[in-house]
């Protein structure tokens, strides 16, 4: 089944410590892309990926590194997190031409104390 | 820099009805227009993608249109049913500098659909 899978679903933390949301995705794509979803502010893209080793920012990335070293997994990293952090993340990926819908994982919850 | 509206921000109709939801963008130069829905705690999946050089898209009880020149799509839902319930976005794919088709939200329609 043509998926993308993010761990863990829930996480609660407290400021400073780092982690790690792993995304993956069974498709081949090569665009993958983080996204922060928040109540007013609706779905903001924070990095993406359009190809192994080839990443940039997107319009919210202050806080929180990628990385792409295999074209199936796009890890998103809070290396210090703070409360504003506390949001929903959602991964997606599609293939590298422009006509394709983006698929997406079924999210993160996070909470930073 | 592209900005999406979505109108009305919440809806609830009976069972039965024909409703439209409305999102309008601010820059034309987009690659497409796509429509998701998202459940309660759910990721979002794709409903239908309209490409800048068409004018709707149908699927089942759901067609899409976009007018790419007054910078409009809608998204027409027959026959609404409970299980329509849910929360319906629309992103702009945007063609314009380096963006690469990056996806500009809207913040929403959440529909209620009551039997």
């Amino acid at each position: 089944e043509a998926q993308v899978t993010q761990n863990p679903r829930y996480l609660i933390t407290v400021t400073g410590k780092k982690l790690t949301v792993t995304c993956s995705q069974n498709m081949n794509h090569e665009y993958m892309s983080w996204y922060r979803q928040d109540p007013g502010l609706g779905l903001r893209q924070i990095y993406y990926s359009m190809n192994v080793e080839v990443t940039d920012k997107g319009d919210v990335p202050e806080g929180y590194k990628v990385s792409r070293k295999e074209k199936r997994n796009f890890p998103l990293i809070l290396e210090s997190p703070s409360p504003n952090q506390t949001s929903l993340y959602f991964c997606a990926s599609r293939t590298a031409g422009f006509q394709e819908t983006q698929y997406f994982g079924p999210g993160t919850r996070l909470l930073v104390l | 820099k592209q900005e999406v509206t979505q109108i009305p921000a919440a809806l609830s109709v009976p069972e039965g009805e024909n409703l439209v939801l409305n999102c309008s963008f601010t820059d034309s130069a987009i690659y497409n227009l796509q429509w998701f829905r998202q459940d309660p705690g759910k990721g979002l999946t794709s409903l239908l993608l309209i490409q800048s050089s068409q004018r709707e898209q149908t699927s089942g009880r759901l067609n899409a249109s976009l007018d790419k020149s007054s910078g409009r799509s809608t998204l027409y839902i027959a026959a609404s049913q409970p299980g329509d319930s849910a929360t319906y976005l629309c992103a702009a794919a945007n063609a314009g500098g380096t963006s690469y088709g990056k996806l500009t939200f809207g913040q929403g329609t959440i529909l209620t659909v009551h039997p």
